[in-house]
């Protein structure tokens, strides 16, 4: 079956500009997961969709930062007035909620953002 | 303030041999762990976890060991392989469902 994915792969971007990074997560994951890699750095949580309970946004950096939602499907972050501190690569992860495998998390390939 | 903690940056180790690789967490209250083993320009892939009541799960050539007290985990990887030469990070989930990574550990098995 078909995985996570994610879009564009890659994203240059001129400062101040905004973007919009798309997640497509495994059909039937009620959970996703948006996290954001900095060069050498690990994975830091970003926000947290639960099925049509409000999203846990308490990772987001700044209010430049936003991410919606459609149902259990798909996903967008958006990213508004883009700083260089914003370059690293976007990850999205999806999860079933409840059941063994529940805490199992599957992520896309990312999105390398590059803001120039 | 890092709530998982993989102090080692990287581990070169001889195929066949065993492969360490340690976690630290500050937050007694996680109920799971978990290894992620990550290539390049990939996402990371789930490898192995362990719940918070238990001190040992093993899959194949994967153990994850859990030591509460001292609020640390390690995965050992017996024996060590060529292909499994990636990026692991070891992670945390809260009650409220929230994940927290390391910084990862770069492991070379070296032919």
């Amino acid at each position: 079956g078909a995985g996570v994915s994610q879009s564009p792969s890659n994203k240059v971007t001129e400062k101040g500009k905004d973007v919009e990074l798309r997640c497509d997560p495994i059909s039937g994951h009620t959970a996703l997961y948006w996290y954001r890699q900095r060069l050498g750095q690990g994975l830091e949580f970003l926000i947290y969709f639960q099925g049509n309970s409000a999203p846990d946004k308490s990772g987001l950096p700044s209010d430049r930062f936003s991410a919606e939602r459609t149902g259990e499907s798909v996903s967008t972050l958006t990213i508004q007035r883009t700083q260089q501190e914003d370059s690293a690569v976007y990850l999205c992860a999806s999860s079933l909620v409840g059941g063994r495998k529940h805490y199992e998390q599957y992520f896309g390939p990312g999105t390398r953002l590059t803001v120039t | 303030d890092q709530q998982v903690k993989q102090n080692s940056p990287s581990l070169s180790v001889q195929e066949g041999r065993i492969s360490i690789l340690n976690c630290d967490y500050t937050n007694s209250m996680f109920d799971y762990f978990l290894w992620y083993k990550k290539y390049p320009a990939e996402g990371p892939t789930f490898l192995i976890s362990i719940s918070s009541i238990k001190d040992k799960n093993e899959d194949g050539r994967f153990t994850v060991f859990l030591n509460k007290s001292a609020k640390h985990l390690s995965l050992h990887i017996v024996p060590s392989q060529p292909g499994d030469s990636a990026v692991y990070f070891c992670a945390a989930r809260n009650t409220g469902n929230q994940f927290y990574f390391g910084t990862g550990t770069s492991l070379t098995v070296i032919p």
